[in-house]
């Protein structure tokens, strides 16, 4: 019963364009949606958030998107930088954080 | 300053062992977590703990025991170690259980092999 998907699981952009990241989910009982990054050997990072009554949400280089209707979250980075390279997760929770299997960006300089 | 720390990072066992994964925090959360990634790159909440009381439990196997000695504290003990426990095993904390924005701070992860 996985309630997120990410069905890319890599992608790989141009430094200085723009990286899309796709998340769909099942679940619409989520108060909020979350990225988090991963490097390897490393815990992940909590990235950028969006509560479910907002649509969008930007923080420097980051946006990120909820479409409600569609269960769609995506997080748009511009303009990518080497250093963006690594694992995004998607998650949506309540009192706990439920996981997509994640999509490794390789930003190529 | 780690924020959150786990020992051991990585650790090779036999089938049918006992081994203890311990975490800490410092940064005076409320509730931490156990969370497991398995070869599939899933990554899943095991358990949950606020001020050292069990909130969470995800149909873990029993041979999966947390202990929270105190609320910076949140250790995985497991018993009788099954080829399929191998995984990375995550520690998280969080300020609050309810309320909050659902932002978890995370270990570095514990890797274990089961051989």
């Amino acid at each position: 019963d996985q309630q997120v998907k990410q069905n890319s699981p890599s992608l790989s952009v141009q430094e200085g364009r723009i990286s899309i990241l796709n998340c769909d989910y099942t679940n619409s009982m989520f108060d909020y949606f979350l990225w988090y990054k991963k490097y390897p050997a490393e815990g992940p990072t909590f990235l950028i958030s969006i509560s479910s009554i907002k649509d969008k949400n930007e923080d420097g280089r980051f946006t990120v998107f909820l479409n409600k209707s569609a269960k769609h979250l995506s997080l748009h980075i511009v303009p990518s930088q080497p250093g963006d390279s690594a694992v995004y997760f998607c998650a949506f929770g309540n009192e706990k954080l439920t996981f997509g299997t994640g999509t490794r960006l390789t930003i190529i300089p | 300053d780690t924020a959150v720390s786990q020992t051991p990072k990585y650790l090779v066992t036999q089938m049918g062992n006992d081994k203890s994964i311990k975490c800490e925090q410092n940064l005076g959360h409320d509730t931490m977590y156990w969370y497991k990634q398995d070869s599939k790159k899933f990554l899943k909440i095991m358990f949950s703990y606020n001020n050292k009381e069990l909130i969470i439990n995800e149909t873990v196997p029993n041979r999966f025991s947390p202990k929270s000695p105190d609320k910076a504290h949140l250790n995985l003990h497991i018993n009788s170690l099954e080829l399929g426990d191998s995984a990375v095993y995550f520690c998280a904390s969080s300020p609050t259980q309810r309320g909050n924005t659902g932002e978890l701070f995370f270990g570095e992860g514990s890797r274990l092999t089961v051989l």
